[in-house]
């Protein structure tokens, strides 16, 4: 059963710790990409990377960091100076550039 | 619950009925399209893509129309279910320069009963 699954579907942290959020896929995929997601607007690219130990910045990196050590595996880390992370996250993927990318189901993080 | 879809155009249409959902790109470069649906607390689903050396391409229930002139993309569904309730938005790529997609802030589609 191939997908991506994104972990945990909740998440709340307190302002000032460092947060991370796991992404894995089973699809083979080469690509893979983190977008955030807020009420009205579009989905914005924060990172993606186009092959293992890899990746370039999105539109909007800043207080973000990812790895990608593993072709399955697109961690990302939500870091004390992201001034707004509370949003919704998603994880996508996809065969390579420019093709469809196919989401995992997301995670909603809190920081109070 | 989920918060994402706040102040979006809604498209109300009756259950049985063909619903239309449009989406204006900006880039006249883009030549790859897709439409999503989003349902709530969920991640987005593709549901139909389409390139720019085609105007229309049909799915199961889903055609997607491109006009390269206006640059606008629509989504029509036939037989609308009450599961076709969801956000759907478009998004854009240009495949001859870096990878960029630009997603659209999508439309609600409610299916009334």
């Amino acid at each position: 059963d191939g997908g991506i699954t994104q972990s945990p579907k909740y998440l709340f942290r307190k302002e000032g710790q460092n947060v991370t959020l796991s992404c894995e896929q089973n699809l083979n995929h080469d690509a893979m990409y983190w977008y955030r997601q807020d009420p009205g607007q579009g989905l914005r690219l924060i990172y993606y990377s186009q092959i293992v130990n890899d990746f370039q910045k999105g539109d909007i990196a800043e207080g973000y960091s990812v790895s990608r050590e593993k072709k399955e595996s697109f961690p990302l880390t939500v870091t004390s100076a992201q001034k707004n992370p509370t949003a919704f996250y998603l994880c996508a993927s996809s065969i390579g550039e420019h093709y469809e990318q196919y989401f995992g189901p997301g995670t909603r993080l809190t920081v109070t | 619950g989920e918060s994402v879809g706040l102040h979006l155009p809604t498209l109300s249409v009756q259950e049985g009925d063909n619903s239309i959902i449009n989406c204006a790109y900006s880039n006249s470069a883009s030549d790859y399209f897709i439409w999503y649906k989003q349902e709530s607390g969920k991640g987005p689903q593709f549901i139909i893509d389409i390139r720019s050396n085609m105007d229309k391409r049909q799915g199961q229930r889903v055609t997607v129309l491109l006009n390269k002139t206006v640059k606008h993309l629509s989504l029509q569904i036939a037989a609308t279910q009450p599961g076709d309730s969801a956000v759907y938005f478009c998004a854009e790529a240009s495949t001859s320069g870096t990878y960029k997609y630009i997603f659209g802030t999508g439309t609600r589609l409610k299916v009334l009963a």
